[in-house]
């Protein structure tokens, strides 16, 4: 069964910084380009970055770039999110998802979400 | 950046009805869509992808279909199961943009 769990969501004060993991599991993780995307109190659907299946390719929504850094360890089959210089606005859940194919970036499968919160 | 715009916001039907959800680009995005459904609490899940194509176990009451710049998602006969929020994406540009939501309640 294919399955994303994240984990290092927190309450954080603003200009803070916090690392989110998503650990893949039942699926080949090496060879699947993966996203990551964020959902705002009672909002909609954010995407925020893309990475692909060796790191060497990365994609940022406007507002985070330079703030967040999206890797990888395939050896370890985890995701990650660097966040650097939070705000008020990056409070969110955030969901890791696997990306369904080549150039084909919609997100297959979903990841519960980790829950950050960026708060004085 | 593409818009994507979602209408109605919120869709009131019973259940066994028809509903048909909206989602307009700003600009083409080919077949670049997918769909998604959301029920409280939980995270998102895959409906359709490529405007038209099923994912796996996703029952064929749910169907997608494109014209131009507009994007439909056809729930034939709605179940109790089916009323959730649901979203499109467009993937053919970078940044990915998804529309706002429409909720579809009882």
């Amino acid at each position: 069964e294919v399955q994303l769990v994240e984990s290092g969501g927190d309450l954080v004060q603003p200009g803070g910084s916090l690392r989110l993991s998503c650990a893949a599991s039942g699926f080949s993780f090496s060879t699947y380009w993966m996203s990551w995307v964020r959902q705002a109190p009672g909002k909609g659907l954010e995407w925020v970055a893309n990475i692909n299946q060796d790191g060497s390719d990365r994609y940022y929504m406007d507002s985070v770039k330079g703030r967040f850094t999206v890797s990888r360890d395939n050896a370890k089959r985890s995701l990650y999110l660097q966040m650097n210089g939070l705000r008020a606005d990056d409070t969110a859940v955030y969901y890791c998802a696997t990306v369904g194919a080549i150039y084909q970036y919609y997100m297959a499968v979903w990841g519960k979400g980790s829950t950050v919160t960026v708060s004085s | 950046e593409v818009v994507m715009t979602q209408s109605p916001a919120t869709l009131s039907v019973s259940p066994g009805e028809r509903a048909a959800l909206s989602c307009r680009a700003s600009q083409s995005i080919i077949s670049n869509l997918a769909w998604y459904q959301q029920k409280p609490g939980q995270a998102p899940s895959l409906l359709i992808y490529g405007a038209s194509t099923r994912a796996t176990g996703i029952p064929a009451r749910f169907s997608g279909t494109k014209s131009g710049t507009e994007f439909t998602l056809t729930i034939s006969s709605l179940q109790s199961e089916d009323f959730a929020v649901y979203f499109c994406q467009q993937y053919n540009n970078w940044p990915l943009t998804f529309g706002g939501g429409t909720k579809v309640e009882i």
